[in-house]
């Protein structure tokens, strides 16, 4: 079946920069995104959402855009903190279709350094 | 509220053995689901249940099964554990028409 792939598997980044993590779609019916946290030993939580009528959205620190030309999704984070070091995976869903659930990419951990 | 609450955190079962993963919610969500998480990689559905008494296969049933017969809870059931089957297990819900998911804290199952 179809799946949500992230580009890159692990992200290193400085206290202070600015994160960007990607991910690719594939099923281009797909109309509702997700990013999601999960840090060691926790399940995922929930961080922001999009549409497909949407081509980005804000969050406190963090920003989603949705480019449905490429379907291409990226998450970036303002400041990052080393608080933010977890694995981030984007999931996506057919919001139109009762009864479907999320299909979860592969995840990119992210490391960030004092 | 205590969201969603999954037991046990942790087990380990020899091969063929049996178990239920517990999962209950208070949020009174209609959807509910089971994901499995193996190392280093995404969440692969396994269940999913739209309301009491309606349950569906995701893209992993093979060798689980599960009921739904109360809003709150969802268990999954391991008829005869294997190897394979060694990973961390996650419950989730949600309400209707809200797709942001609330997740358990997950089981952690290792089968010997």
């Amino acid at each position: 079946g179809e799946s949500v792939g992230l580009h890159l598997p692990t992200l290193s980044v400085q206290e202070g920069d600015n994160s960007i993590i990607n991910c690719a779609y594939s099923n281009s019916a797909s109309d509702y995104f997700i990013w999601y946290k999960q840090e060691s030993g926790k399940g995922p939580q929930f961080i922001i959402d999009i549409r497909s009528n949407m081509d980005k959205r804000q969050g406190q620190r963090v920003t989603v855009l949705l480019n449905k030309t490429v379907k291409h999704l990226s998450l970036q984070i303002a400041a990052t903190q080393p608080g933010d070091s977890a694995v981030y995976f984007c999931a996506e869903n057919m919001a139109n279709q009762a009864g479907t659930a999320l299909i979860f990419g592969k995840g990119t951990t992210l490391s960030v350094s004092s | 509220n205590a969201g969603v609450t999954q037991t046990p955190k942790f087990r380990i079962l020899k091969i063929g053995q049996s178990m239920t993963l517990q999962c209950t919610q208070d949020m009174n969500h209609n959807y509910m689901y089971w994901y499995r998480q193996d190392p280093g990689m995404g969440l692969k559905l396994i269940y999913y249940s739209v309301g009491a008494g309606i349950t569906d296969k995701g893209e992993v049933p093979n060798g689980y099964n599960v009921s739904r017969s109360t809003t709150e809870d969802f268990p999954l059931r391991l008829e005869l554990a294997a190897p394979s089957q060694t990973s961390v297990y996650f419950c989730a819900s949600s309400g209707d028409g809200n797709y942001g998911y609330t997740f358990g804290s997950g089981t952690r199952l290792t089968v010997v």
